[in-house]
């Protein structure tokens, strides 16, 4: 299975941008890029995902490389309550094989908003 | 809305008692999953399910059981719990799954095993 590397660890001031990066070099071409967060004590949540191009909803938008061997997720206003563990995954295409419909987390990055 | 409802929220077992985890949703979703999370670590697949009545191994299945009989709910068993089963467990489901499809998490049980 494709990996993802990620920081361990972000911080980011109140009401500023954050980017959070991830590459995937290994990415293959039917993958789908997703992007996860959780909070403390609390289980995952959708944040994002896309295949190719940039996508935009009201929580943050993904960047992807022209390459797909890399994406940026946009917090475009951090606040406290983004404070959380952000997990990059890639998400196979394909039906059937071990793989199908799995989720692989990784450690994922912190992310510390300052007040 | 619901969403995913898991029960209980909180547990402390000792070593070789037995105990169910239900996972209850109500968005109508075909595929079902249970992870693990250990501290500092990110989820692993225990088990998971495509429709009523199928379940497929996932990543760690090893001393886990699990039964879909109602679309609606998803059972995690533990039939002699063991202390490297302790763990927060987590309950998932999504529409049909394919790449497209994001899932949608419970908050938890929290299990301990003395």
């Amino acid at each position: 299975d494709a990996k993802t590397t990620q920081p361990n660890s972000m911080e980011s001031n109140e009401e500023e941008p954050v980017h959070l990066p991830c590459n995937h070099s290994t990415i293959s071409g039917t993958d789908y890029i997703h992007w996860y967060r959780q909070l403390p004590s609390q289980g995952p949540e959708y944040v994002i995902h896309g295949l190719t191009s940039n996508v935009n909803n009201r929580m943050a938008s993904l960047a992807i490389a022209e390459d797909r061997k890399s994406s940026t997720l946009i917090l475009h206003r951090a606040t406290l309550r983004d404070a959380a563990v952000y997990y990059c995954i890639l998400y196979p295409s394909y039906a059937g094989g071990t793989s199908y419909g799995k989720l692989t987390f990784g450690q994922g990055t912190i992310l510390t908003v300052h007040p | 809305n619901a969403g995913v409802t898991q029960t209980p929220k909180f547990r402390v077992l000792k070593t070789g008692q037995s105990m169910t985890l239900l996972c209850a949703q109500d968005m109508n979703h075909e595929y079902m999953y249970w992870y693990r999370q250990d501290p500092g670590m990110g989820l692993r697949l225990i088990h998971y399910s495509v429709g009523e009545g199928t379940t497929a191994k996932g990543e760690v299945p090893d001393g886990y059981n699990v039964s879909r009989l109602k679309k609606q709910n998803f059972l995690l068993g533990l039939e002699s719990a063991a202390p490297s089963q302790t763990s927060v467990y987590f309950c998932a489901s999504s529409w049909i799954t394919g790449s497209n499809q994001p899932q949608h998490f419970g908050d938890g049980t929290r299990l301990s095993i003395l």
